[in-house]
């Protein structure tokens, strides 16, 4: 079945410096990579995500990367702020089915 | 739209007792989704529903669990009897289409003592 993998589980930056999380996945099928911020106390957000035939999408800071020959996503944030402390997942779903598999989490950690 | 709304936020249980988790998906959404969130685990999607129709309960730890979804405004998630390792903090998530674009509510902590 799918499995997902990310790293770091843990990643701290200046204000201003650049962040950059990295998933794998293991299906050659799978087509459609989503990334979610949590909060403390709230439920994952959809942020930006991304389908298999683009290699890279950008939304202001935020930009997701996708290479499907080595079947792995990341998701590049610049200029980080404070505010973009928080807890990020990517995700992948089981091919051929409607459940999302995701990755264990990166805490990002922005210090002003 | 209020989004997806979970009740309760926090619930403080006895080992034994009959735990309810309830959810509201968004109006249209034709599937959700209940994940459960450990630190061990990560987050692990246990059913979902498409239609108001059970397509997937493989995640469903045991029979303790069930879920229903008796109309498209309205899901539950039942653990009876309820131990401490179901101590976690419960999601429900719906979208329009299957995999595209997720909102979750902001999830039940469930903690039994």
């Amino acid at each position: 079945g799918e499995n997902v993998e990310q790293h770091p589980s843990t990643l701290s930056v200046q204000e201003g410096d650049s962040a950059v999380i990295k998933c794998t996945y293991s299906d050659s099928a799978s087509n459609y990579f989503p990334w979610y911020k949590q909060e403390l106390g709230k439920g994952p957000q959809l942020i930006i995500d991304i389908r298999s035939n683009v290699g890279e999408k950008k939304d202001q800071r935020i930009a997701v990367t996708l290479n499907k020959t080595a079947k792995h996503f990341s998701l590049h944030i610049t200029e980080t702020q404070p505010e973009d402390s928080a807890v990020y997942f990517c995700a992948a779903p089981r091919a051929h089915t409607d459940k999302l598999i995701f990755g264990t989490g990166t805490r990002l950690q922005v210090f002003p | 739209d209020a989004g997806v709304i979970q009740s309760p936020r926090h619930e403080v249980t006895e080992m034994g007792q009959e735990v309810t988790l309830r959810c509201k998906p968004i109006s249209g959404h034709d599937y959700l989704f209940w994940y459960r969130q450990t630190m061990m685990r990560g987050l692990e999607l246990l059913i979902y529903f498409n239609n108001n129709v059970p397509i997937d309960d493989s995640g469903m730890p045991e029979d303790r669990f069930s879920a229903k979804m008796p109309n498209a405004s309205f899901s539950t998630l039942k653990i009876q009897p309820s131990e401490p390792r179901d101590s976690a903090v419960y999601f429900c998530a719906s979208s329009l289409d299957s995999v595209y674009g997720y909102t979750f509510g902001s999830g039940t902590r469930l903690t039994v003592v």
